[in-house]
């Protein structure tokens, strides 16, 4: 049974830096695109980007280019997401999901999500 | 790009409701490869249907997925009362970039 078990809860100030992880197992972590995906107080989903560990590429939407960065470990099957200048808009839930890039594109393995405060 | 959905949507229990996902230019075709999602508060989301109409592991043959006209659709038969919750749809764009619509909340009364 595939799994992805993200990082814990974090608190940060406005101007920061936040890291979060998303740890695979069960599966091939090679076959597949690792996406983060957001979601403010209230609000909808929104895709952040997204990096397929085998070639190392990376795709990010427009709003987030420049403030993320998406990399992976393949060694420990872990993929992480950078959201750097925290503003107190980034104060959301950050979702790791397992996407298939090479068929049809949709996400069928999600994380638990990581809560991202960012306050003074 | 912004991928439109309705914001709100009621259904009786036993009903069929049509959710749908379009572009604010231009059809949604399967070449977007549509994607629907469910979420409940407090809850990851998890996948309904994808590459339009194909349902993932373990979803009921209640839910289903098409093109119809210009958008993409979920239709729901035989609403139950659990099927309350918000709907997402998502499209993939080409270039490796996906954008999810902003959610229908359903409700069933």
């Amino acid at each position: 049974q595939v799994q992805l078990v993200q990082s814990g809860a974090e608190v940060r100030k406005p101007g920061s830096s936040v890291t979060v992880s998303c740890k695979a197992s069960g599966g091939n972590f090679n076959k597949y695109a690792f996406t983060w995906v957001r979601q403010t107080p209230g609000q909808g989903l929104e895709w952040m980007g997204r990096i397929i560990p085998f070639f190392g590429t990376t795709n990010y939407a427009q709003r987030f280019q420049g403030r993320v960065t998406i990399t992976a470990d393949k060694s420990t099957t872990t993929a992480y997401m950078e959201l750097s200048s925290l503003r107190s808009e980034d104060t959301a839930v950050y979702y790791c999901a397992r996407q298939d890039h090479i068929y049809y594109y949709h996400m069928d393995v999600w994380g638990t999500g990581t809560t991202v405060t960012v306050s003074s | 790009t912004v991928v439109t959905q309705e914001p709100s949507f009621s259904v009786s229990p036993g009903g069929t409701v049509t959710l749908t996902c379009g572009l604010n230019s231009g059809s949604v075709s399967t070449t977007y490869y549509p994607s629907w999602y469910r979420q409940t508060p407090g809850q990851a989301p998890h996948s309904l249907i994808y590459n339009t109409r194909a349902r993932s592991s373990g979803v009921p043959d209640r839910f289903s997925g098409s093109i119809l006209g210009k958008k993409a659709a979920l239709i729901i038969t035989g609403a139950q009362a659990d099927d309350e919750s918000i709907y997402y749809c998502m499209l993939y764009m080409g270039g490796g970039i996906s954008v999810f619509g902003g959610g229908t909340k359903l409700t069933v009364l």
